[in-house]
């Protein structure tokens, strides 16, 4: 069975600096990758997805992901971030035999200061 | 405006109370989930309805029931639940294809007293 690991469960980082979120997984077969965003008080929101092709995925709101299969990973990043970018991050996998099952990781709680 | 509606968006109720959670979705989706986000633990999957037919039950108690009457309707029956319950239920739906991913509604916040 699949697993996902967000290795930071909060990440503080002052406005226009980058950010690095963290996502690690392990599945013996091969796998689809999601980042959510939850804004508080609000249900989760699709960020972006990796399915196949390019490694390098683009999403919503200038942020990005890459997939690092030898290493199972699937970090999300942003070059600069906004106070509105404050929210909690959730990295899902989704193995491909899985019957369009989700599997979140616990979160990460990203705290954009000014 | 998600797709996905929950009500209510707050419940708080007592421990000998029945309450039901709605969820409904006119996306035209065919699988339905139900989710516990507890503070401080990863997102719980609890049920899964695919064309109105539960496939997963993952453990939950039987004092959580849930009901699909058809594809665009999900309730979670609640009773003598525990203070341990209190947490965000939310609903999502999915068209049953990968690359859609899953709609999530904004969630139901219950607290259980």
């Amino acid at each position: 069975a699949q697993s996902v690991t967000q290795l930071d469960s909060q990440v503080p980082v002052f406005e226009e600096a980058p950010v690095e979120l963290r996502c690690n997984y392990s599945s013996s077969v091969s796998v689809y990758l999601f980042w959510y965003v939850q804004y508080p008080n609000q249900g989760l929101q699709l960020l972006l997805k990796y399915l196949s092709g390019s490694t390098l995925v683009k999403g919503i709101n200038g942020f990005e992901a890459e997939f690092n299969k030898s290493q199972t990973s699937f970090h999300l990043r942003k070059p600069s971030v906004h106070i509105s970018d404050t929210a909690e991050y959730f990295c899902a996998v989704m193995e491909n035999n899985a019957g369009n099952m989700l599997t979140f990781g616990g979160g990460t709680r990203l705290m954009v200061k000014p | 405006e998600t797709g996905v509606t929950q009500t209510p968006r707050h419940l708080v109720m007592g421990m000998t109370n029945k309450k039901s959670l709605k969820c409904e979705q006119h996306l035209g989706h065919n699988a339905m989930y139900w989710y516990k986000q507890s503070a401080k633990k990863p997102l719980e999957l609890m049920f899964v309805y695919n064309f109105k037919e539960q496939t997963e039950n993952n453990s939950v108690p039987s004092r959580f029931s849930p009901e699909c009457p058809n594809s665009s309707h999900l309730f979670l029956h609640l009773h003598t639940l525990q203070p341990e319950d209190s947490a965000l239920y939310l609903c999502a739906s999915s068209q049953g294809r990968i690359d859609y991913g899953y709609t999530f509604g904004s969630g139901t916040r219950l607290t259980v007293v």
